[in-house]
């Protein structure tokens, strides 16, 4: 299958900085990118769907100007936690679909843990 | 996006199939049942997916009853490697929609 590829896979920041989070899609040019959050023995919730080239498109009750989303390019997406707070400890998750196909493939994850 | 149901946990000898049901009463024509895996700490992991067809890969079979309101993800020879939350979702094909991830389902296989 598609590969995607998070970077950092863990970081740990102090509060009131920013965290850059990386989405690449190894083998596949990716037109839609999602980023998804996940707290410790929760599912997963989408925070916001990114096309290429276009605004993201954020889910209700999360904060546009708090997390950044670029995606600038077919193979990249990247997600910023501005300001960064100990309430956004999380696993942020993004995963990639190419063209309009029927599937979607996820990154690894990344482990954010503000101090 | 239809809702769809599952059993929070189940457990299967190591060897023997896993069968993961799913309830997906409200399921539209357009819809598709996907089925994606995760192991602890790590991000999910597609498995597969159907419209009405059963279909099978190298990783498991889906089957998909007649009236579409319910499926069975099966692991033929399930190994510790298995043991993961596996979550059934319907989503429409082709559009920029995203996946919504209810709770799923915890599969232990036993030694």
């Amino acid at each position: 299958g598609a590969v995607v590829s998070q970077h950092p896979s863990r970081v740990i920041c102090k509060s009131g900085t920013s965290v850059k989070i990386e989405c690449r899609s190894l083998d596949f040019q990716a037109t839609t990118m999602f980023w998804y959050r996940q707290f410790p023995k929760k599912s997963l919730m989408l925070m916001a769907t990114s096309n290429e080239g276009s605004k993201a498109t954020y889910e209700q009750g999360v904060e546009k100007d708090k997390f950044l989303i670029n995606h600038a390019s077919l193979t990249l997406s990247t997600l910023t936690v501005t300001s960064a707070h100990p309430e956004d400890s999380s696993f942020y998750i993004c995963s990639a679909r190419e063209g309009l196909g029927e599937t979607q493939y996820f990154g690894p994850g990344t482990r954010l843990l503000v101090l | 996006d239809a809702k769809t149901t599952q059993p929070p946990s189940m457990d299967c000898a190591e060897g023997r199939a896993a069968n993961l049901p799913c309830n997906h009463s409200t399921i539209s024509g357009n819809e598709y049942v996907y089925w994606y895996r995760q192991i602890h700490s790590q991000g999910p992991q597609y498995i597969i997916h159907g419209l009405k067809n059963n279909e099978t890969n190298e990783m498991a079979s889906l089957i998909i009853t007649e009236d579409r309101k319910s499926s069975t993800l099966i692991l033929p020879h399930a190994t510790l490697r298995d043991t993961a939350v596996y979550y059934c979702i319907v989503s429409p094909s082709g559009s920029a929609r995203q996946l919504t991830f209810g709770s799923g389902t915890q599969l232990t296989v036993l030694p």
